[in-house]
C-alpha cells in the first residue's frame, strides 16, 4: 500500500549549520510532495511543496529536491536558527481524479537547533 | 482570511460514548480532510469531503464517520469510543480539492478515559 518513510527521526544541529531530512515514497503515481512544520502544541504549517514536474524548489533558507526515479525527496534548511526547532513532516499525494484530499505522511523528524 | 478553525479544542470522554467534532474551513475552500495524529501512528488520513460528498476514505473502522454541510463546514463523529481513539484530530481545508495545498486547523485533543 501507500507508504512514506522519513529519516532521521531526530536531528540535532548547531545554529548556522544545515539540516537535511529525507523521505521515500512507495507509490510511483505520487505527484505532489508537501512539507509541514509543527511546533509543540501548534497546528502543522505548510512550509514548502513540490510537484512531480519539478526537480527542485527554493524559498529563502528552505529547499526541496525530488528524485522521481528513486522515489525520494528531501528538505534542506540552511543557516538554521533556534526558531527552526520543531517536528517536520513530509507527505505524498496522488492528485487528480479519484485521489482527493489524501496526504500520506512520514513519521516526522524532530529537529533541534542548538544556540 | 481567517484560518481553519476547529471546535472544541479539548474534549474528555469515557469509553462507549460518542463524540462530534467540528471544522470550519477557510472561506471559499470546499474541500475538508480529516486526520488523526497519535505519537505511535503519526498522522493518518480519515476521510475527505467536497461539496457535501465524501470522496475518499482512509482505513478506519465504521465508528468513524463524517459529513459536510452546504457552507462547507464539516463534522466528524466517533461512536462507541475506545481508549485507542485518544488523539489529536486535525482537519485541513483546500481550495483545489485534489489533495494539494492543505491548510490545517489547530486540532481537537480528544482524551478517552
Amino acid at each position: 500500500g501507500e507508504n512514506v518513510e522519513q529519516h532521521p527521526s531526530t536531528l540535532s544541529v548547531q545554529e548556522g549549520d544545515s539540516a537535511v531530512i529525507k523521505c521515500t515514497y512507495s507509490d510511483s503515481a505520487s505527484n505532489y510532495f508537501p512539507w509541514y512544520k509543527q511546533e509543540l502544541g501548534k497546528r502543522p504549517q505548510l512550509i514548502i511543496d513540490i510537484r512531480s514536474n519539478v526537480g527542485e524548489k527554493k524559498d529563502q533558507r528552505i529547499a526541496v529536491t525530488l528524485n522521481k526515479t528513486a522515489k525520494h525527496f528531501s528538505l534542506h534548511i540552511t543557516e538554521t536558527q533556534p526558531e527552526d526547532s520543531a517536528v517536520y513532516f513530509c507527505a505524498a499525494s496522488i492528485t487528480g481524479s479519484g485521489n482527493t484530499g489524501k496526504l500520506i505522511f512520514g513519521q516526522g523528524t524532530t529537529l533541534q537547533v542548538k544556540p | 482570511k481567517a484560518g481553519v478553525t476547529q471546535t472544541p479544542r479539548y474534549l474528555i470522554k469515557t469509553r462507549g460514548q460518542q463524540v462530534t467534532l467540528s471544522c470550519s474551513p477557510i472561506s471559499g475552500h470546499r474541500s475538508v480532510s480529516w486526520y488523526q495524529q497519535t505519537p505511535g501512528q503519526g498522522l493518518q488520513f480519515l476521510f475527505e469531503y467536497f461539496s457535501e460528498t465524501q470522496r475518499n476514505k482512509g482505513n478506519f473502522p465504521g465508528r468513524f464517520s463524517g459529513r459536510q454541510f452546504s457552507n462547507s463546514r464539516s463534522e466528524m463523529n466517533v461512536s462507541t469510543l475506545e481508549l485507542g481513539d485518544s488523539a489529536l484530530y486535525l482537519c485541513a481545508s483546500s481550495s483545489t480539492g485534489d489533495g494539494r495545498t492543505q491548510y490545517f486547523g489547530p486540532g481537537t485533543r480528544l482524551t478517552v478515559l
